[in-house]
């Protein structure tokens, strides 16, 4: 059975404090791992997606690192805005197309 | 384009009573899906659809029907509420693995 778990459940940072999220996972046959960016009482918005060990994706203040076992959202110097919960999710080989989600570090920015 | 849109945004019912969500999108995407997403429990996959006509159980999806009559919508039904399905429920769509775009949310309270 696919599994994700993100740490810290929740995050304070100043803001231009860099820090790092963590999402761990087991998978059948990565076939790809996604990062959202989700602000309250909205839906989830897509970041990034990573297909294999070694990639590296980066948007403004945020990049995303994949290895075999779990994968890092990086942010560096944050702002306020960058306030929001991120999910994390896989997607295996078996179960065709669906993405099973961690359950989010929530992420607070102080000025 | 509006994206993916849901309806209602709000909705309280009693235990018992029925009701169906819409989720439409106008972007011609096979795949959609339907999530709920509760505190502390991440979003989990409560059934989905490869294409019109067509629908598929994810991982939670007793006490819920779906159908797929038409390439833009997906219908969530609840047939007879129950206290344990008050969540925020999520449609999502897709075209390619990349990205699934997520609609505004439902916030469901059953009494």
């Amino acid at each position: 059975e696919d599994q994700v778990t993100q740490s810290p459940e929740a995050l304070r940072l100043q803001e231009g404090e860099s820090s790092s999220l963590n999402c761990s996972y087991t998978v059948s046959g990565l076939r790809g791992l996604f990062w959202y960016r989700q602000d309250p009482g909205k839906g989830p918005e897509f970041l990034f997606t990573l297909y294999s060990a070694g990639e590296e994706k980066e948007k403004e203040r945020l990049k995303a690192t994949l290895t075999k076992k779990e994968s890092f959202l990086h942010i560096t110097a944050p702002k306020p805005e960058d306030s929001a919960t991120y999910l994390c999710a896989v997607q295996g080989g078996t179960g065709a197309q669906k993405l099973v989600f961690g359950q989010g570090t929530r992420l607070t920015i102080n000025p | 384009n509006a994206g993916v849109t849901q309806t209602p945004k709000f909705r309280v019912l009693k235990t018992g009573q029925s009701m169906t969500l819409l989720c439409a999108q106008d972007m011609n995407h096979e795949y959609m899906y339907w999530y709920r997403q509760d505190p502390g429990m991440g979003l989990r996959l409560i059934h989905y659809s490869v294409g019109e006509g067509t629908t598929a159980k994810g991982e939670v999806p007793d006490g819920y029907n779906v159908s797929r009559l038409k390439k833009q919508n997906f219908l969530l039904g609840l047939e007879s509420a129950a206290p344990s399905q008050t969540s925020v429920y999520f449609c999502a769509s897709r075209l390619t693995p990349i990205e699934q775009f997520f609609g505004p949310g439902t916030r469901l309270t059953v009494l």
